[in-house]
């Protein structure tokens, strides 16, 4: 069993849609991160979380430290919304990554 | 927020020759740096953590003297993949720790290297 499991692995939604992607982690984590990965590769990283809510823009992360679960949310989701989206438990001596879930927004 | 930049962000090479990857960051002090590599539909992997100046720790499985870490400078660390081959074509990411920001890693945008 992985460390961090994320879940849809995929998912296409309608430009305007509101998204939710999901993780669980089995560790105990100092932080929670949200990373994107464009389909170039490169990767951009959204949120660090230790607690509570985060907010940038149209993206919104939550964490339950209890449950060991943090979500994504995409508010308005956008074709330039498409990418990866990882979530990563780091417990402060090493990183545990989820496969990934791959977003596809269509116009 | 902290930036961390990887050099080149995409390589082709022929089987057998040397590739350099650079890894800097560029408005902080990186004491540690981390290596991963990614190969396709699949997430990442850590290869190796360095820290600077001292030698690399390299994660089961990682040929030390296949992938060769150098973190000379706090702002500085490179991965060199010696003798490539095809099998070594992936997505190579760097990462760094802000001496000041605890916990936090930055991540560079990732080298793609192709072997022919």
């Amino acid at each position: 069993k992985n460390e961090v499991e994320q879940s849809p692995q995929n998912l296409t939604a309608q430009e305007g849609e509101f998204i939710t992607i999901n993780c669980s982690y089995s560790v105990g984590i100092s932080a929670l991160h949200w990373l994107q990965q464009h389909p170039g590769g490169g990767i951009v990283s959204l949120f660090m979380l230790s607690s509570g809510k985060k907010k940038h823009g149209r993206l919104i992360a939550t964490i339950n430290i209890q449950e060991k679960h943090s979500s994504l949310h995409i508010t308005a989701s956008h074709p330039r919304d498409s990418a990866v989206y990882i979530c990563a438990a780091n417990t402060g001596n090493q990183f545990y990554f989820g496969t990934g879930t791959s977003l596809t927004v269509i116009p | 927020g902290a930036v961390v930049s990887q050099h080149p962000s995409w390589v082709i090479c022929k089987s057998g020759t040397s590739v350099k990857i650079e890894c800097r960051s560029l408005d902080f002090q990186a004491t540690t740096m981390f290596w991963y590599r990614q190969f396709p539909k699949q997430s990442l992997m850590l290869m190796a953590t360095s820290n600077e100046g001292s030698k690399a720790t390299y994660e089961q499985g990682v040929e030390k003297d296949k992938f060769l870490i150098n973190h000379a400078s706090l702002t500085l660390s490179t991965l060199t993949v010696t003798s490539a081959h095809p099998e070594d074509s992936s997505f190579y990411i760097c990462s760094a720790r802000d001496l000041l920001a605890g916990v936090e890693q930055f991540f560079g945008p990732g080298t793609r290297l192709t072997v022919l």
